[in-house]
């Protein structure tokens, strides 16, 4: 069985772009949620989509939003870059996001804003 | 106070030893509790999962989580140079992922042979 895939796994981009990072869930998975991994901040919860709603969304502005396609993948997507969401963005998957879920993640994708 | 508190190390102890990795947590509302593995420059994977307090086996890992002291242990019996590698601990009020995982910042630990 695949695991989360996401892509791109690296990618650069200039402040002020903006970046697009998608991730395809473990087939049967409906539940995709993001985080953000740095190294003075941890692992920080970005949002959670279950049937292509959003059901909760951590403390992060407004810049980062997502969405959720009829298929459970799901894109993240951050406008005007600054140079602090330089980061491992991470995409986790489970079945439902329930009680009892298991929640298993993807290798990342790395941004890099210079 | 942070929510979750884990020392972030470096660990480092001899191969075949049992190492003891520990969180604290502010909130009782928390019920699922997680440890993550994670190498260096790959995602976090999943190593144990439990509900309220107890203990959890599995083969050379365990998980303890005594929720009136709001304290989660993971232990490793004999430690193998591949187990180093940073270990996080996460935790859930919902145990799905819906509400978010809440993480301590991990312990980096290293295994000599």
């Amino acid at each position: 069985k695949a695991g989360v895939t996401q892509t791109p796994r690296y990618l650069i981009k200039t402040r002020g772009q903006q970046v697009t990072l998608s991730c395809s869930p473990i087939s049967g998975h409906r539940s995709v949620s993001w985080y953000q991994q740095t190294p003075g901040q941890g692992l920080q919860f970005l949002f959670e989509y279950f049937s292509e709603t959003q059901r909760n969304k951590g403390n992060f502005p407004g810049r980062f939003s997502g969405r959720q396609f009829s298929n459970s993948r799901s894109e993240m997507n951050v406008s005007t870059l600054e140079l602090g969401d330089s980061a491992l963005y991470l995409c986790a998957s489970s079945t439902t996001g329930t009680s009892g879920n298991t929640i298993y993640f993807g290798e990342g994708s790395w941004l890099t804003v210079v | 106070q942070k929510e979750v508190e884990q020392d972030p190390g470096p660990l480092s102890v001899p191969e075949g030893a049992i190492v003891s990795l520990n969180c604290t947590y502010s909130n009782s509302a928390f019920q699922y509790f997680m440890w993550y593995r994670q190498y260096s420059r790959k995602g976090p994977e999943l190593l144990m999962y439990t509900y309220s307090s107890g203990n959890k086996e599995d083969g050379r890992f365990t998980a303890q989580v005594d929720k009136s002291s709001k304290y989660i242990s993971l232990f490793i019996r004999d430690s193998q140079p591949s187990d180093s590698a940073t270990y996080l601990c996460a935790m859930s009020f919902s145990g799905g992922g819906a509400d978010g995982l809440t993480f301590g910042k991990g312990t980096h630990l290293i295994i000599q042979p």
